[in-house]
């Protein structure tokens, strides 16, 4: 069974910073590109970054020079590093998995989200 | 970038009703479409992917058909728990884009 279990959100000082986490199992995590997408409350779903199986960085224009997306296929995990934050990344912080290695994949499986905060 | 419009914003239907939602995009998608369901607290379930094939574990009442900029999720006869918001979502082109929801509600 895949499970994706992310942590690190929580309340943060405009021009902070945070690192979420995904710990994955129940599939062959180095194999498989992953992905943050975010929902600000009452809002739809924004894509934010992906990283494929190969190494390869992508990111939304609204986070690109402030995120930065990472993994460790030796855990498992999967992370993103938020620095520079502002009150509209308040958002619930979804990871995901593709359907496949590269970038260019739907999103297969969700974990439950971490809910990131922006308040001063 | 794409930009995708869901429409309705809102359906009314009731159970044992047949449901069809759309979705239309900005430019062509060709078949990378996908569609989402999520319920109030949990995270969004894959339903349909690349227009037309069904996730693992969906049942058969949920049909996802188009391709190029229009696309359609039915569900034939409509059960308690498909009440829920869908999103649609494209592969086609860079950057990956959700539409903005339709949410289906118990009449």
């Amino acid at each position: 069974e895949v499970q994706l279990v992310e942590s690190g959100g929580g309340l943060v000082q405009p021009g902070g910073s945070l690192r979420l986490s995904c710990a994955a199992s129940g599939f062959t995590f180095s194999s498989s590109a992953m992905s943050w997408v975010r929902q600000a409350p009452g809002k739809g779903l924004e894509w934010v970054s992906t990283l494929s199986a190969a190494g390869n960085a992508y990111y939304a224009d609204s986070v690109k020079d402030r995120f930065t997306i990472s993994r460790d296929n030796s855990e498992n995990t999967f992370y993103l590093q938020l620095s520079g934050l502002r009150a509209e990344d308040t958002a619930v912080y979804y990871c995901a998995k593709a359907q496949g290695s590269s970038a260019r994949y739907h999103f297969e499986y969700w974990g439950q989200g971490t809910l990131v905060t922006v308040s001063s | 970038e794409t930009v995708l419009t869901q429409s309705p914003a809102t359906l009314s239907l009731s159970p044992g009703e047949r449901a069809t939602l759309s979705c239309r995009a900005s430019q062509s998608v060709s078949t990378y479409l996908a569609w989402y369901q999520q319920k109030p607290g949990q995270a969004p379930r894959l339903l349909i992917y690349d227009a037309s094939n069904r996730a693992t574990g969906i049942p058969a009442r949920f049909s996802g058909s188009g391709s190029g900029t229009d696309f359609t999720l039915s569900i034939s006869s409509l059960e308690p728990e498909d009440f829920a918001v869908y999103f649609c979502q494209q592969r086609g082109n860079w950057p990956p884009a959700f539409g903005q929801g339709t949410k289906v509600e118990i009449k």
